[in-house]
């Protein structure tokens, strides 16, 4: 079965401060996806990054990095020098690939970034 | 950008009503989808729609739970007799391909009183 584990489920910084989410998944699937979301205060889910299974490369994005290790099953994202905007709970998901493709989620972090 | 849209943003309802939650996919779009989260929650995966037809479903999305795409652009959701358990925030999603990225609505808040 498939699982994804995000342990921390509050975390609060100081702006500017660099943090990182964790996430490990389950799955028996030799391919499959992992990606991110960000859930803003307004409640809409907005796709942030997507890696499949076969792409252990690092990825960087502004201020916004991933860390892909297939060796423990963990996908973290890293927010350099955090804003007070970056606040939001933040999900880690992962999909198999299939033509349901459903997206599991982990239960979430709560990052709040104060100023 | 296209964008996936959901009616109504909140719908309130009496236990035992039905509800029809709309949604209009990306268009160029295949693969649709519900989730659902209650509040605090983690999101929930319903069913997946791909084909006319449902790939899959889960335990949640039961006998009172279907979904159609009426024509070629709306996906609905609809719960014939709705529970108190079910209020909820109902996304909408849809992608281009399996294990593509899922694009979700703003959602609909349910609350059954």
């Amino acid at each position: 079965a498939q699982k994804v584990t995000q342990a921390q489920t509050e975390i609060s910084v100081v702006e500017k401060e660099d943090v990182t989410l964790d996430c490990v998944y389950e799955t028996r699937d030799t391919t499959y996806y992992l990606f991110w979301y960000k859930q803003p205060p307004s409640g809409e889910l907005v796709f942030l990054i997507r890696r499949n299974s076969f792409d252990e490369q690092n990825e960087i994005s502004g201020r916004y990095s991933w860390n892909f290790q297939k060796s423990t099953s963990s996908f973290n994202f890293t927010i350099t020098a955090s804003q007070v905007v970056d606040s939001a709970v933040y999900f880690c998901a992962l999909s198999d690939y299939s033509s349901a493709s459903k997206i599991i989620f982990g239960s979430g972090t709560r990052l709040s970034i104060r100023p | 950008e296209p964008e996936v849209t959901q009616t109504p943003s909140h719908q309130v309802t009496q236990m035992g009503q039905e509800v029809i939650l709309r949604c209009v996919p990306i268009s160029n779009h295949l693969y649709f989808y519900w989730y659902r989260q209650i509040l605090g929650q983690k999101v929930e995966f319903l069913v997946s729609f791909y084909n006319n037809e449902i790939s899959e479903k889960s335990e949640i999305f039961d006998d009172q739970f279907s979904v159609e795409r009426p024509d070629g652009s709306n996906f609905t959701l609809k719960i014939r007799s709705t529970k108190l358990e079910d209020s909820a925030m109902y996304f909408c999603a849809s992608s281009s391909g399996p294990g593509n990225e899922q694009y979700f609505g703003p959602g609909t808040r349910l609350t059954v009183t």
